[in-house]
């Protein structure tokens, strides 16, 4: 079974310093990846998906195979970076989904 | 804020009981997944719907089923409620763009309390 692991419940960076949110899964196929933020008293939103390979918001995530994972990386925390993140995992077969999400690493920037 | 809402926000039902949650997509949205949420908890997949079809399931009992309209709004019915059915349930819509660019937009949840 797919499994989505994050391994800190907390995070704690000072203004400024990189922040880098850790993602392993486990599925034996070609997974979609997808990171999830929740801002305090704001509604879940989709901030990355893999495919994209885009920059938002000055996070970036690259899918490593090798290593299963799936990394949320900044160089420099902003204050306004504080919120809930969920990795999440989508495994598409005969055309049915299935999604998994992790437990969530709650980031908090220290001004 | 996004053209996604739920209904009701709030619900306290006895164990045993039925209920309805009922969630109203984006504009243009043909896609709707549902997902439960509990206390501490990351988001778990109940099911998604692609007009009207489901087309995605997690590890639910067959107690929880769905329905998609005509419209893209959705409904999640739970019958035989149990004590652990006590969580935030979330819906979401979702619609690929251009370039596969997919947009999804939550809604705000219903909180359902089993007693």
């Amino acid at each position: 079974a797919q499994r989505v692991t994050q391994p800190e419940k907390l995070l704690s960076v000072f203004k400024g310093a990189p922040v880098e949110l850790k993602c392993n899964y486990s599925y034996s196929g070609s997974p979609e990846l997808f990171w999830y933020v929740q801002y305090s008293r704001q509604r879940l939103q989709l901030l990355l998906r893999h495919i994209s390979r885009e920059s938002i918001k000055g996070f970036t995530a690259d899918l490593n195979k090798g290593e299963t994972s799936f990394h949320l990386k900044k160089p420099f925390a902003q204050e306004e970076d504080s919120a809930m993140y969920y990795c999440a995992l989508r495994i598409i077969s005969g055309g049915y989904q299935k999604v998994t999400f992790g437990i969530g690493t709650k980031l908090q920037v220290i001004p | 804020e996004t053209g996604v809402t739920q209904s009701p926000t709030h619900l306290i039902k006895t164990r045993g009981q039925q209920v309805t949650l009922r969630c109203s997509s984006q504009s243009g949205h043909n896609t709707v997944s549902w997902y439960q949420q509990a206390l501490g908890q990351g988001p778990q997949f109940i099911f998604q719907y692609y007009r009207e079809e489901e087309n995605g399931r997690g590890n639910f009992p067959p107690r929880f089923s769905g329905l998609q309209f005509p419209n893209y709004s959705s409904e999640l019915n739970v019958n035989a409620l149990e004590l652990d059915d006590s969580a935030l349930y979330l819906c979401a819509s979702s619609s690929e763009g251009l370039a596969g660019k997919e947009t999804q937009y939550f809604g705000p949840g219903t909180r359902l309390l089993v007693l």
